[in-house]
């Protein structure tokens, strides 16, 4: 069946620095994956989506990675803020599929 | 920016009760989905619709029904509310493809 794994613990990380989750899916070729975040009590809001034939893609401090050999997407967040603190989402997609499913995010906190 | 309205913030129903729960999008899209979130689980899709009247069940469809009369309107109802469909429920809608999902702010259901 399909399986989507996020950095599976909550990280942790020091203002200024890079943060970088982790999405890995299996049974999977999906044409699309997006990046979400999610701050409590709230609905998941769209960041990025990077297409399969697309190696990386950028937006401000973000960058995303897609490697279909691997079957991971990498997402980064230079320079780091509290700000950044959230739950970030994945959400493979293939190109006939109607549905969209999400990993279970990765809790990121920056601290001071 | 697109505007998705959860009818509710927070609910309390009793075990057994059948339950509403509407969600209201302006912005003409096609698609809607009602997910659950839940602590350690992430996301669960329940059910989509793809165009009025039209629908389709997602991963945890048990216990829950939807309707689409109209195009910015989805509905899920909970046909006899159970304690373990306690959760938070959140609405989406997006355009057709691979366009990215507009989130409610989601309803806190408490069933006991």
């Amino acid at each position: 069946s399909q399986k989507i794994e996020q950095n599976s613990e909550a990280l942790n990380i020091q203002e200024g620095k890079t943060a970088t989750l982790t999405c890995n899916y299996t049974n999977y070729s999906p044409a699309y994956l997006q990046w979400y975040r999610q701050d409590p009590g709230r609905g998941p809001v769209f960041l990025l989506l990077i297409r399969e034939n697309e190696k990386e893609k950028r937006k401000e401090r973000l960058k995303v990675t897609f490697d279909t050999t691997l079957k991971q997407s990498l997402f980064h967040i230079t320079a780091s803020q509290p700000a950044d603190s959230a739950t970030y989402l994945c959400a493979p997609l293939s190109g006939s599929a109607r549905q969209l499913t999400f990993g279970s995010g990765t809790q990121l906190t920056v601290l001071p | 920016d697109v505007k998705v309205t959860q009818s509710s913030r927070y609910l309390v129903k009793r075990t057994g009760e059948k339950v509403f729960l509407e969600c209201v999008q302006d912005m003409d899209h096609e698609n809607m989905f009602w997910y659950r979130q839940d602590p350690g689980l992430g996301l669960r899709l329940i059910y989509f619709s793809y165009d009025v009247k039209m629908k389709e069940k997602g991963d945890i469809p048990e216990g829950y029904s939807v309707s689409r009369e109209k195009k910015e309107r989805f509905s899920l109802i909970l046909e006899s509310a159970s304690t373990n469909q306690t959760s938070m429920y959140l609405c989406a809608s997006r355009r057709q493809g691979n366009s990215p999902l507009h989130f409610g702010n989601g309803t806190r259901l408490t069933v006991t």
